[in-house]
């Protein structure tokens, strides 16, 4: 049983798009994260929720758009893409005051 | 600003020899200290960790030094493999307040055969 899943794997789209990718963890850690990762490795995050409620907000084009509808789902929803948006997303979770963060297998996004 | 710096950017060693990934950080409110593990096409993967209240921390081939009074920490991969070939992060976190990780920039490891 996958402890942080993530869908699509993949994503392949057009410039000006809207695109989601979903996040579900079933560890019962109350907060979750999406980090991106350029080509060149970095991961950066992006946000960061604990019990449902935003606690981290990167500096990230608004049209990244965060969704997370109870404290085991986190989806990630972007609006108008761009080519630089290309990269792989991860979704992570943790419990706080534990310290252990797990991600998910990523999600690549290729805008065209 | 980069809160944890990670050096070396690359790294290749021969089979069965010693790998060495470094890590700096400027915050001593971190508490808590991890070592990430990333295979292509797959997400990071906690390897080990380590609190600053001990000096380090062995886990099989895999060990960390940390430093306290110089701020750094540093991953040492004993007879490396093959198998070891990967990206490594380090990161840093409070884990008090709400879990915000810093991580370093990555090393790619390559262990020649």
């Amino acid at each position: 049983d996958t402890a942080v899943s993530q869908t699509p794997k993949y994503l392949v789209t057009q410039m000006g798009n809207d695109k989601s990718i979903k996040c579900e963890q079933n560890l019962g850690h109350d907060t979750m994260y999406w980090y991106k990762q350029d080509s060149k490795k970095f991961l950066k995050i992006m946000f960061s929720y604990n019990n449902k409620e935003l606690i981290i907000n990167e500096t990230v084009p608004n049209r990244f758009s965060p969704k997370s509808p109870d404290k085991a789902h986190l989806n990630l929803h972007i609006n108008s893409l761009e080519l630089g948006d290309s990269a792989v997303y991860f979704c992570a979770s943790s419990q706080v005051a534990v310290g252990e963060l797990f991600f998910g297998e990523g999600s690549r996004l290729t805008v065209l | 600003q980069q809160q944890v710096k990670q050096s070396p950017q690359s790294l290749i060693v021969q089979k069965g020899g010693i790998s060495i990934i470094n890590c700096a950080y400027e915050n001593t409110a971190f508490d808590y200290f991890p070592w990430y593990q990333q295979f292509p096409g797959k997400g990071p993967a906690l390897l080990i960790a380590i609190r600053p209240d001990v000096s380090e921390k062995k886990e099989g081939r895999f060990t960390i030094s940390f430093n306290k009074s110089a701020k750094q920490f540093s991953l040492h991969i004993m007879d490396s493999q093959p198998g070891d070939s990967a990206t490594y992060f380090c990161a840093a976190s409070i884990r008090s307040t709400g879990n915000q990780f810093y991580f370093g920039t990555g090393t790619s490891l390559t262990v020649i055969p």
